[in-house]
């Protein structure tokens, strides 16, 4: 397709458990991003893969989250030992270099 | 790190009524996008805008960088422009993560 995909589109894990989100931005797109939705915080940044340099990871809330980019495309985080606060909708967005980011529809992700 | 305040916070239009949405930020930008959230959850690219004016169709912006603020214009409202429009703006300088507004929730009724 001709937009970012994420899957799955909805998610629904029990608390402790680990979860992993993937990510398919547009071809060609050297940069890619997450961030999260959640009801009290808002739209946050999360990591921002550009090309081959190292990530930024600045936005990670807790060392039981990371990402990996693979091939310099798809994408998957992964949230390890889930927690009830990690319910958000994880959005995936991908640009080329430093231009307009364009977002996927999001993960919904429900802690039990 | 960068504020980002957008304003008002909500707004009910009457279907064809025009408004103008503003976001304010603290310092410099070389990235400003503009964002429309609808009922699904979807984010749609409205505007990609670090300076200047854009139009398309009923909508319009205008980013005036120097004096750090940029506002959005809907013409015309349809129910279909209702939902959350976010500013997000990346500082002069930063890597090109995004730093959000809270949201502007618009209602346009018919």
């Amino acid at each position: 397709g001709a937009g970012v995909s994420q899957s799955p589109s909805n998610k629904v894990t029990e608390k402790g458990k680990d979860v992993e989100l993937r990510c398919d931005p547009i071809s060609g797109h050297t940069a890619l991003y997450w961030y999260r939705q959640s009801l009290g915080q808002g739209l946050e940044f999360l990591i921002y893969f550009q090309g081959n340099s190292a990530p930024d990871k600045s936005g990670l809330p807790s060392d039981r989250f990371s990402a990996e980019r693979t091939g310099g495309s798809v994408s998957t985080l992964t949230i390890q030992r889930t927690q009830q606060e990690d319910s958000a909708v994880y959005l995936c967005a991908s640009s080329l270099a430093a231009a307009s980011q364009h977002f996927g529809d999001g993960t919904r992700l429900s802690i039990l | 790190g960068i504020q980002v305040e957008q304003s008002p916070p909500d707004l009910i239009l009457q279907e064809g009524a025009n408004s103008t949405l503003r976001c304010n930020f603290s310092d410099s930008v070389n990235n400003l996008q503009w964002f429309h959230q609808n009922p699904w959850g979807q984010l749609i690219n409205l505007f990609y805008i670090p300076s200047g004016t854009k139009q398309n169709g009923r909508l319009s912006a205008t980013t005036v960088a120097t004096e750090r603020y940029s506002l959005l214009y809907i013409s015309s409202s349809q129910t279909t422009d209702s939902g959350v429009y976010f500013c997000a703006v990346t500082p002069t300088g930063a890597n090109s993560k995004l730093t959000f507004g809270k949201g502007i929730t618009l209602s346009v009724r018919p």
